[in-house]
């Protein structure tokens, strides 16, 4: 198992540039989710799926689109990039989302972005 | 609302001092879960350790420890006889039980070993 994986590990944008990054996993976990990690405030949920065809907006989800077509694949997209997009982003999966047991979060390697 | 905070923004010790990161939370829910991870200089995210809300006891793993109170809604976690190796970032963080796939994180502790 490749476990998550994230693509590219680094990125450098112009404002206003569209781009999408990538996160795979091959664990044929149900949930996935985007963070973004920032200096000083830790990592924050972006958008989340609790399965194919279904997306839902996280805490900082403005500037952010995604879908989820298969299971495998949560690509997150910057439609239209700005500086305040610079950051470490973070894929994670879990089996599933919700119930009493719990599930725990497999995180990818992370995707350093920076747009100028 | 849910809140973690990690009042440490980063510690200096020497290597083989104890230390003590703090973590204080904050949630309505009666069930939940608590997590520590590690982010070395290399940048993954290392999970540590979980604990749910009805399990106070502590653990021990090796040099680490944690120290879980409810009645303080803190989650503390102890590395005893501290190495270089342990220089990284540790985050807290915490999730509602019936969700456990949502992390709330805190804004983590810059840890710095010297030899």
């Amino acid at each position: 198992n490749a476990g998550v994986t994230q693509t590219p590990k680094f990125q450098v944008l112009k404002t206003g540039q569209s781009m999408t990054l990538q996160c795979a996993q091959d664990m044929n976990h149900e949930y996935m989710s985007w963070y973004r990690q920032d200096p000083g405030m830790g990592l924050r949920l972006i958008h989340y799926s609790v399965g194919a065809g279904i997306t839902d907006q996280g805490e900082v989800p403005n500037g952010y689109n995604v879908s989820r077509s298969t299971t495998e694949d949560f690509p997150l997209r910057l439609l239209s990039a700005a500086p305040s997009q610079t950051s470490v982003y973070f894929c994670a999966s879990s089996q599933s989302s919700g119930g009493a047991s719990y599930n725990e979060q497999f995180f990818g390697p992370g995707t350093r972005l920076t747009v100028l | 609302a849910q809140k973690v905070t990690q009042a440490q923004t980063e510690i200096s010790v020497v290597e083989k001092e104890d230390v003590t990161l703090d973590c204080v939370y904050e949630t309505r829910d009666t069930t939940y879960y608590l997590f520590w991870y590690k982010q070395p200089p290399s940048g993954e995210l290392v999970f540590l350790i979980r604990r749910n809300s009805f399990d106070e006891q502590n653990e021990i793993s090796g040099r680490y420890s944690w120290n879980f109170q409810k009645s303080t809604s803190s989650f503390n976690f102890t590395i005893t006889a501290s190495q270089v190796v342990d220089s990284a970032v540790y985050f807290c963080a915490l999730s509602e039980a019936w969700n456990t796939d949502k992390l709330i994180f805190g804004t983590g502790t810059r840890l710095q070993v010297f030899p």
